[in-house]
């Protein structure tokens, strides 16, 4: 499974957006790239995925870089209930349905 | 629905006993796994199963047994319990035909002293 690098921990302040990046730099064309995150004492939660296009759900948005070497998970306005450990993991098109974590970025929401 | 439940949900254990760990989800989920997180770590596949009578190992199986009687619940035991397997257990279960997320249950927090 290809790898992921992200920061150990970000902060921000409450209402403002988030940025929280991710290199993948041995990304494969069958790699998608999947955002996990988890509240404290509580199991992951799906956040949002993407292919080679940016991606935007409820929860937040997804920016692929054009070589597919890095995205972003943004956040447009976090909340105090925001705050987590964030999971960005590669997953193989009809591969393994496997997700392999990595230790992830914890964010802090100041208020 | 109720999603992905686990039982129990604390529980401790002495060095060389034995318990199973239950997962059940009511979606109709081909795909289940199960997972470790200790502490400060991502989490890791210990086992999973793409359907009801298959089974597979993760990336850390050993001291870890499972079975997938029925479709919904998949069971994760420990034959002879060790202080290593100190940890949370997750379990989580996915569709395959759509498959964009696993659903994760609230996890099982094991002592083992």
């Amino acid at each position: 499974d290809a790898k992921t690098t992200q920061p150990n921990s970000m902060e921000s302040n409450e209402e403002e957006p988030v940025h929280l990046p991710c290199n993948h730099s041995t990304i494969s064309g069958t790699d998608y790239i999947h955002w996990y995150r988890q509240l404290p004492s509580q199991g992951p939660e799906y956040v949002i995925h993407g292919l080679t296009s940016n991606v935007n759900n409820r929860m937040a948005s997804l920016a692929i870089a054009e070589d597919r070497k890095s995205s972003t998970l943004i956040l447009h306005r976090a909340t105090l209930r925001d705050a987590a450990v964030y999971y960005c993991i590669l997953r193989m098109i009809r591969g393994s349905e496997k997700l392999v974590f990595g230790k992830g970025t914890k964010l802090t929401v100041n208020p | 629905n109720a999603g992905v439940t686990q039982t129990p949900k604390f529980r401790v254990l002495k060095t060389g006993q034995s318990m199973t760990l239950l997962c059940a989800q009511d979606m109709n989920h081909e795909y289940m796994y199960w997972y470790r997180q200790d502490p400060g770590m991502g989490l890791r596949l210990i086992h999973y199963s793409v359907g009801e009578g298959t089974t597979a190992k993760g990336e850390v199986p050993d001291g870890y047994n499972v079975s997938r009687l029925k479709k919904q619940n998949f069971l994760l035991g420990l034959e002879s319990a060790a202080p290593s397997q100190t940890s949370v257990y997750f379990c989580a279960s996915t569709v395959v035909r759509d498959y964009y997320e696993q659903y994760f249950g609230p996890g099982t927090r094991l002592t083992v002293t």
